[in-house]
């Protein structure tokens, strides 16, 4: 199994509709959950950087760690099609020095006007 | 010119050629990473250097080389390259590398091996 999972894609919805993006992963070490945007021909930027389960909200972005499950999601309220991008989830073990930082495949996302 | 920048943004070679990626960032950070990204697999670390001084070494095969001369700049050496090592190759950059979430990734460069 590995240790982080992530659909692919390609994932395709009109705009303003709500947008789920999940991970799923085997290690329970991982501690601090991480969701990056990356646009065609662009580097991964982040969005959104969480520690704890329960749920974190930045504007139309909502990121929901379940630690229990070892789940964790992307929530996109209200999409555009500048949202149209691909989402990579990454997940890290440990902290100062000694980390293990492993990322998701990546989602293709195509919000349609 | 801000944040992170990267040159050349594409680069077609043989596998017998010798070329060099570079990475300059501008945003004072003291730690910077190359990672591959290949189509359909997650986002492969292969070095990380810490105020100059290479911390992380993935078991990268010895045909890529990176040199780092100072904080700003990171240099990525390519020697009988194989097409397999086609691929996006990111550079990123962070305040430490105790901090890696806080990365700002460069637009990258698209290598194809022939």
């Amino acid at each position: 199994q590995k240790e982080v999972e992530q659909d692919p894609g390609p994932l395709s919805v009109p705009e303003g509709a709500i947008v789920s993006l999940n991970c799923t992963y085997s290690n329970s070490a991982f501690q601090y959950f991480m969701w990056y945007r990356q646009y065609s021909r662009k580097g991964p930027e982040l969005l959104m950087y969480t520690y704890s389960s329960g749920n974190k909200e930045d504007g139309r972005f909502t990121a929901q760690v379940d630690k229990s499950s070892k789940y964790i999601s992307l929530f996109i309220r209200d999409s555009q099609p500048s949202d149209s991008a691909t989402y990579l989830c990454a997940m890290k073990i440990g902290g100062g020095s000694n980390y293990k930082l492993t990322f998701g495949k990546g989602t293709l996302l195509t919000v349609n006007p | 010119e801000t944040g992170v920048t990267q040159t050349p943004r594409h680069l077609v070679m043989g596998m017998t050629n010798k070329k060099s990626l570079k990475c300059e960032q501008h945003l004072g950070h003291n730690a910077m990473y190359w990672y591959k990204q290949s189509a359909k697999k997650p986002l492969e670390l292969m070095f990380v250097y810490n105020f100059k001084e290479q911390t992380e070494n993935n078991s990268v095969p010895s045909r890529f080389s990176p040199e780092c001369p100072n904080s700003s700049h990171l240099f990525l050496h390519l020697h009988t390259l194989q097409p397999e090592d086609s691929a996006l190759y990111l550079c990123a950059s962070s305040p430490h590398r105790d901090r890696p979430g806080e990365q700002f990734f460069g637009p990258g460069t698209r290598l194809t091996v022939l």
